[in-house]
């Protein structure tokens, strides 16, 4: 089983508070990325990063932001919640080289604006 | 640029029938493509992956997936479908170029009825 952790894994938040979602890995892995998925709709890549000091935006633009200072570390912020960031949050990791290497996925958080 | 579609947004079968859930990819350059499996409130689990040795790919949980290149697909079978096999099947593709990342299906949601 992949080691790779993430918490809060449920958050009702209200309209504007900051929030930050973490997302750790265990495993050494130099890429890790963020998912945002919603019911019925595929994975949408928000965020991804290739190793320390290392973040790209993804194919679905997201007014959330990222850091990696620590391998193991890549967390997720949202300086001003909105109703419109309801979703789940899934964060992964995967070795560096070769594209044929999996992805392996956290539990995902869910977060609830209000 | 890549796309994946599946088939059936839902698909019931009976325990003990053939489990059939269907992948079309597009892709520009020579694909690797992944089913994934999510159980409710988990990450997604790796079933099982293609990256260009055998067309014909042996998963986990008795699962297994046939690449078709002439068709473009990448269907995931299994003979006898268990009640623990009800969950959400998601197909992927990555790339083979450079930093890739991967591309989700919109998921099929399997029903499994005694």
């Amino acid at each position: 089983e992949a080691d790779i952790y993430q918490t809060p894994r449920y958050l009702v938040i209200g309209t504007g508070k900051k929030i930050t979602l973490e997302c750790s890995q265990t495993m050494g892995h130099d890429k890790m990325y963020w998912y945002q998925q919603d019911p019925g709709m595929e994975l949408h890549l928000i965020h991804y990063s290739y190793g320390v000091n290392s973040t790209e935006k993804g194919d679905l633009s997201s007014e959330s932001t990222v850091s990696r200072i620590r391998t193991e570390h890549f967390p997720l912020t949202l300086e001003s919640a909105r109703p419109s960031h309801t979703s789940q949050y899934l964060c992964a990791s995967s070795e560096s080289g070769r594209a044929t290497y999996e992805q392996y996925f956290g539990p995902g958080t869910r977060l609830t604006v209000t | 640029a890549q796309s994946v579609t599946q088939l059936g947004s839902h698909v019931s079968v009976s325990e003990g029938a053939l489990v059939l859930l269907r992948c079309n990819y597009s892709s520009s350059v020579p694909p690797y493509l992944f089913w994934y499996v999510q159980y409710p409130n988990q990450g997604l689990q790796l079933l099982l992956k293609y990256t260009s040795a055998a067309t014909l790919v042996k998963g986990i949980n008795g699962f297994e997936a046939e690449f078709k290149k002439s068709e473009t697909s990448f269907h995931l079978t299994k003979p006898s479908a268990h009640m623990s096999d009800a969950a959400e099947y998601f197909c992927a593709v990555s790339s083979n170029s450079g930093y890739s990342t991967l591309t989700f299906g919109k998921g099929t949601m399997l029903l499994v009825s005694p």
